[in-house]
């Protein structure tokens, strides 16, 4: 069955550059698309940016100059790497699939933005 | 942007009631909406795509509805295991999501 699942660090120094992995089974990235989206603690979602099947990506109008999306598909692992990282970027980054409707997610990982 | 606006932010209803969460869009949709439900500690679940679609496995007490700038979800009949934070996201131009509705038992 399709699975997400997210890993990096759950504690980032203000000003570094964050970097999390997503790693799926049960699809190809050649085939579908993954997106990644975030959620401030108690707070609402944001939609973050994707990586398409072609291999392109689109990006957060707001977080685009900070953030880069890629992947390897020989490991069926997608990354993103964002940068300049401050305190309101603390939030659960969850990756997601599907082009519009998104219906699998995975579990989320916990970004602490703390010194 | 296309900005969406949940309402209630917070709903109290017993057991049984017939619920009905509210999603306005800045503008025009065309029907492009879709609605999650997340619990406590957990991912969102899609529960109704394309405004009245109901994804595979989603108990047939929930429905949606709407077009262009106004969409609802309805819960026939609310049952315990349904108090969640409910979400509207727009597809129509990017993806956005609404600020939630937060659904307790009364």
């Amino acid at each position: 069955q399709v699975q997400l699942k997210e890993s990096g660090p759950g504690l980032v120094q203000p000003s570094q550059t964050l970097s999390l992995t997503c790693t799926v089974s049960g699809f190809s990235l050649t085939s579908n698309s993954v997106h990644w989206v975030r959620q401030p603690p108690g707070k609402g979602l944001e939609w973050v940016g994707a990586i398409w099947s072609g291999g392109s990506t689109d990006y957060n109008s707001a977080l685009k100059s900070r953030l880069s999306i890629s992947r390897d598909t020989s490991k069926s692992q997608v990354f993103l790497k964002m940068n300049s990282l401050q305190t309101e970027d603390t939030a659960i980054y969850f990756c997601t699939s599907g082009t519009g409707p998104f219906a699998y997610w995975g579990q989320g990982t916990l970004v602490t933005v703390s010194s | 942007d296309i900005q969406m606006t949940q309402s209630p932010s917070l709903l109290s209803a017993s057991v049984g009631d017939r619920v009905t969460l509210s999603c306005k869009a800045s503008q025009n949709i065309y029907k492009y909406l879709n609605w999650y439900q997340q619990k406590l500690g957990e991912a969102p679940k899609l529960l109704i795509y394309y405004t009245n679609s109901l994804q595979t496995g989603i108990p047939s007490r929930f429905s949606g509805s709407g077009s262009g700038t106004d969409y609802t979800l309805t819960i026939s009949s609310l049952q315990p295991e349904d108090v969640a934070t409910y979400f509207c996201q727009q597809y129509n131009s990017w993806w956005t999501f609404g600020g939630g509705t937060k659904l307790e038992l009364k």
